[in-house]
């Protein structure tokens, strides 16, 4: 059993079009999370959140941390090409990231 | 920002080799790295976490006789898989986590992978 479920695992939507990606837990984080990957390379970090009902605007990215912190989402807004990719969020726990099963983004033209 | 390297970026090796991976912060002192193992569209599965001049602490399920972890210096992590087998295939990525002027408390930085591959 994930310890943080994401959802979708896999999307697959028009240039242009709108998105939420969201990541669950029943046990509460110091923080959390968002990583973006592409084939063959590293995780390249999004956005930490750390308050409980914290929104964070990173262009057309919109990410937000639960009140009670156990839970977040990303949305993306009018997506593009090079949006795609894999996209996982983590949360902290001590010093160490738990990564939930991640969502493949696709975003075709 | 931190950056973390990684080498070699691919490599292949045969059945019943060790492989050597090496993980550098390049631009901060990494108090403490990880290790992890993706296999193809999945997410990232933490093997061990390794301090400096400390004995690594593994995940359960992880052989730490099979998979070699030093952390000798503030900069530099290696990850020797010993004996590996074709099911040792995968990409594995490693992640520093620093201080002061590094990255912060809440963050760890990643490298850009290793594809093993064992035939």
């Amino acid at each position: 059993t994930q310890l943080l479920e994401q959802s979708p695992q896999f999307l697959s939507i028009q240039e242009g079009e709108n998105l939420t990606v969201y990541c669950n837990s029943s046990s509460v984080f110091s923080s959390l999370q968002w990583y973006r990957q592409e084939p063959g390379e590293g995780p390249v970090l999004l956005v930490t959140v750390v308050t409980g009902g914290e929104v964070k605007k990173l262009k057309r990215l919109t990410f937000q941390f639960g009140d009670a912190r156990k839970d977040s989402s990303l949305h993306i807004t009018a997506a593009q090409t090079g949006d795609t990719g894999l996209y996982l969020c983590a949360g902290r726990r001590g010093n160490k990231l738990v990564f939930g099963a991640g969502t493949i983004l696709r975003v075709k033209s | 920002g931190a950056v973390v390297s990684q080498h070699p970026s691919w490599v292949i090796c045969k059945s019943g080799t060790s492989v050597k991976i090496e993980c550098r912060s390049l631009d901060f002192q990494a108090t403490t790295m990880f290790w992890y193992r993706q296999f193809p569209k999945q997410s990232l599965m933490l093997m061990a976490t390794s301090n400096e001049g400390s004995k690594a602490t593994y995940e359960q399920g992880v052989e730490k006789d099979k998979f070699l972890i030093n952390h000798a210096s503030l900069t530099l992590s290696t990850l020797t898989v010993t004996s590996a087998h074709p099911e040792d295939s995968s990409f594995y990525i490693c992640s520093a986590s620093g201080q002061a002027s590094g990255p912060g408390p809440y963050e760890q930085y990643f490298g850009p992978g290793t594809r093993l591959t064992v035939t």
